[in-house]
Formats: structure tokens, sequence, C-alpha cells
């Protein structure tokens, strides 16, 4: 298996900052890792596949980074829909695994 | 618009079993490859099972494995999650997922359908 870790596990930003969430797997998964958000009481949904490709339909403002072990994820400028829980998930090798997810709250 | 909608869910006794299922519309299924994805209450995201498209190579996670079985019946449009020996730490909210063609992530997901073990 292939261990994935997020930091932070939370966090807390105002409308308009830059945030950055980090995904870390314990060995190489080259770019094969992804990016979820889910709501309360919602299924997740796909914002970025392959490190760094946006889903189709997501906001610009969302983009991915990284490659090997180390990645992150990118909010150019929050707003107020962006809420929730964000999980990174690895394609590399079976089992898929995911992080244990970094919950956003909205100053 | 691709839907997937699961259903059977419910509440069982430690030891029973359940069977889900997953309707899929608004696309070809039968090229698709799926999972089932589950979330423990106040929990995070678990992988749980992958069947591709021609039911050949089929994939579940240790924690399941032996007890449940994952199939599909592309004819129908549909695909099952046959749960056996149940357990407290299966209760979750279980949802189907599709990979893209040539993708390993999961790009359509359903509503979710939650399943509770206990006596």
């Amino acid at each position: 298996d292939i261990p994935m870790t997020q930091s932070p596990s939370s966090l807390s930003a105002s409308v308009g900052d830059r945030v950055t969430i980090t995904c870390r797997a314990s060995q190489t998964i080259l770019t094969y890792l992804n990016w979820y958000q889910q709501k309360p009481g919602k299924a997740p949904t796909l914002l970025i596949y392959s490190a760094s490709s946006l889903q189709s339909g997501v906001p610009s403002r969302f983009s991915g980074s990284g490659s090997g072990t180390d990645f992150t994820l990118t909010i150019s400028s929050l707003q107020p829909e962006d809420f929730g829980t964000y999980y990174c998930q690895q394609g590399y090798s079976s089992p898929i695994t995911f992080g244990q997810g970094t919950r956003l709250d909205i100053k | 618009e691709v839907q997937l909608v699961e259903s059977g869910g419910g509440l069982v006794q430690p030891g029973g079993s359940l069977r889900l299922s997953c309707a899929a519309s608004g696309f070809t299924f039968g090229v698709h490859n799926m999972n089932w994805v589950r979330q423990a209450p106040g929990k995070g995201l678990e992988w749980v099972a992958y069947i591709n498209s021609g039911s050949t190579t089929i994939y579940y996670a240790d924690s399941v494995r032996g007890r449940f079985t994952v199939s599909r019946d592309n004819a129908k449009n549909s695909l099952y999650l046959e749960m056996n020996s149940l357990r407290a730490e299966d209760t979750a909210v279980y949802y189907c997922a599709r990979d893209p063609l040539g993708g390993d992530w999961f790009d359509s997901w359903g509503q979710g359908i939650q399943v509770t073990v206990s006596s």
C-alpha cells in the first residue's frame, strides 16, 4: 500500500486568500495524483487529475502541481463556495489510497 | 448527463448480508471500469473494490477481501456489491464511482447509500 499524507488537516482562511494544501506519498507515484472536494453530506467531486490537469467545469482558481512524492493543490483566490474537505488520491498502484483529508473553513 | 444511483442500503445485524446496486445512465456503461468507495461516519474516503469493463479484472481492499464481491451487468447498466459477514466497521456511506477511459481517477460519483451494521 502507498500511504498518502495531507497537510494541514484543517485550515481557516478568508475570501480572497491564496490557499495551499500539500499531499505526500510514501513512495514515488510519478504524476498519478488526483484531488477531490467534498461538501458535507455530498459525494466528492473531482477537481484535478494527473497532478495538474483541471477537470472540465472546475474554476481556474484551482490548480495542482508536483510529481514523485510531493504534490500541491492551490486555490489562488478563495471563494465562499470553496469550503469543504479536500482529498488527494493516488492511482499509481492498487490498492488506491486517499489522503486523510484537509478541512477548509471560510473565516 | 452522467448519473449513478445507488440502492440497497440499510440496517443489518453483524454477520448479516446486504447487496448494493448502482444504476448507471447517461453514458456507455459497458466501456468504463467501475469502483466502490466508502466513507465511515466522520472519516475519510476508503476505496473498496474495482471491476474492469469486461469483469475480467477485479481488485479488493484488504479490509473486505473474502467477504465482499463486486460484479456488474453491462446489459442492465448496473454495478453490484454483495456484502457478507458484515461487521460494525463496515458501517459507512457507500459510493459507486466511475473511472474515465484510460484514467486512474474517479470522474463521476453516485450520491451514496448508507449501510449501518448494528445489533
